[in-house]
């Protein structure tokens, strides 16, 4: 079953503008992923929160977490034809791990130049 | 560093046909994960392996198996192939069973059940 759910499904933005993702999930976790997939490749990943932590930076990729909504947001600044992928928020729940990682159907971002 | 590696890139099959997916890990990490990307329906978690056991399953039925060798390299068999079967085969590799382990995607296998 999927745990987080991206909003929006699809973004289309033009270079240079920020963009903004978000993720919600179920249940109580021990830490959140995003990651990047270009079309037909495989996943890299971006950055990871952990469930104490609120905020998190790398790059021009600025991520919050708010465990008590049980949600997530990714934003990308400064966009770039480059950022044209789909991006998935992937969840570790609490207390086991056991499942691997739970993804999200993910958000399709196209960067118009 | 050599990333996850994937093989066959591509692989064509018929209906009712047995397919055979082979994924090396990064060197030095101990866990495969086996993720089926169907179009539409996102990823969905097939298989975790540790130092050679199976850890952990998700909701597919016993036709999907697979093993994890000595090395670490790990095979994923899909008996009996069925139509719905066609998806992109994603494994990846982490150097903890912990939960806070990023994972190494391979770029996949692209199986196509005709």
């Amino acid at each position: 079953s999927q745990q987080g759910e991206e909003d929006p499904q699809a973004l289309s933005i033009q270079e240079g503008e920020n963009a903004t993702m978000n993720c919600s999930y179920k249940t109580s976790i021990n830490n959140l992923q995003w990651y990047r997939q270009n079309s037909g490749r495989g996943l890299v990943h971006l950055i990871l929160i952990r469930s104490n932590e609120r905020e998190k930076h790398s790059g021009r990729l600025r991520v919050t977490l708010d465990t008590s909504k049980k949600s997530s947001s990714l934003l990308i600044t400064a966009s770039r034809a480059a950022d044209t992928a789909s991006y998935f928020c992937a969840t570790r729940e609490s207390g086991g791990g056991a499942d691997g990682l739970t993804f999200g159907k993910g958000t399709h971002l196209i960067i118009q130049p | 560093e050599a990333g996850v590696t994937q093989s066959p890139t591509h692989l064509i099959k018929t209906r009712g046909q047995q397919a055979t997916l082979r994924c090396s890990p990064i060197s030095g990490h101990t866990s495969v994960y086996w993720y089926q990307q169907a179009l539409g329906l996102g990823l969905q978690f097939l298989l975790w392996y540790d130092e050679g056991e199976e850890r952990n399953r998700g909701n597919f039925p016993p036709r999907f198996s697979g093993r994890q060798f000595p090395n670490y390299s790990s095979e994923l068999n899909v008996n009996a192939l069925e139509l719905e079967d066609s998806a992109l085969y994603l494994c990846a590799s982490s150097r903890l069973a912990e939960g806070t382990a990023a994972l190494h995607f391979g770029n996949g296998t692209r199986l196509t059940v005709t």
